[in-house]
């Protein structure tokens, strides 16, 4: 089955801890991406990369980090300098086309305590 | 960049028909999408508007008008289990990357 996959559904931090969010695509997508969502707002746009070993900030960039060694993979870290980090993160990917529609992962619920 | 604005809440009854509205002002307009989200889980597409008129996908239709900045959802027959959040995300401003709305808590009662 073709799909995104993210792991894991629910994560528990300290505050003052790095974490790595895991994503992972096989549907030979070659552009993938990293939302947050906060209640009552809608998807910010933390990260995109368009292709391997190349990535771009999005709008809320700060305070989180990413990397793109395999097309498949796409994680996201969330440091100790992101001072909100307690969210809903949604993985997307997306084929480069005349629609360029994006499939969103099952997302991870992080949780700084 | 983008303004996205869409209605926060709309209460609708099962078997009925829901309208639910999002209106953007972007420069470069190229394309317009609405994903359907239930509570704690992704987004799911539903429809892309790149050209004006109407969609139709079995219960759900999706508009554009590109002159007004318009686009609506139109969900028919509805069920207890389209209650859900409903985001409307517009592409233009030169990005090939959607920028989402706040998105419309659709809330369908029995």
């Amino acid at each position: 089955d073709g799909g995104i996959t993210q792991s894991p559904k629910y994560l528990f931090r300290k505050e003052g801890q790095n974490v790595t969010l895991s994503c992972e695509q096989n549907l030979n997508h070659d552009a993938m991406y990293w939302y947050r969502q906060d209640p009552g707002q809608g998807l910010r746009l933390i990260y995109y990369s368009q292709i391997v070993n190349d990535f771009q900030k999005g709008d809320i960039a700060e305070g989180y980090s990413v990397s793109r060694e395999k097309k498949e993979s796409f994680p996201l870290t969330v440091t100790s300098a992101q001072k909100n980090p307690t969210a809903f993160y949604l993985c997307a990917s997306s084929e480069r086309g005349s629609t360029d529609t994006q499939y969103f992962g099952p997302g991870t619920r992080l949780t700084v305590l | 960049g983008q303004n996205i604005d869409q209605p926060t809440e709309m209460t609708a009854t099962e078997g009925a028909i829901v309208q639910i509205n999002c209106t953007y002002q972007t420069s470069g307009f190229n394309g317009l999408f609405w994903y359907q989200q239930h509570a704690g889980e992704a987004p799911t597409f539903l429809s892309y508007n790149v050209l004006d008129g109407l969609e139709e996908k079995g219960r759900f239709s999706s508009f554009l008008s590109r002159s007004k900045g318009y686009s609506y959802l139109l969900l028919k027959e509805l069920q207890m289990k389209d209650s859900a959040s409903y985001l409307c995300a517009v592409r233009g401003g030169g990005s090939y990357i959607p920028t989402f709305g706040r998105g419309t808590s659709l809330i369908v009662h029995p």
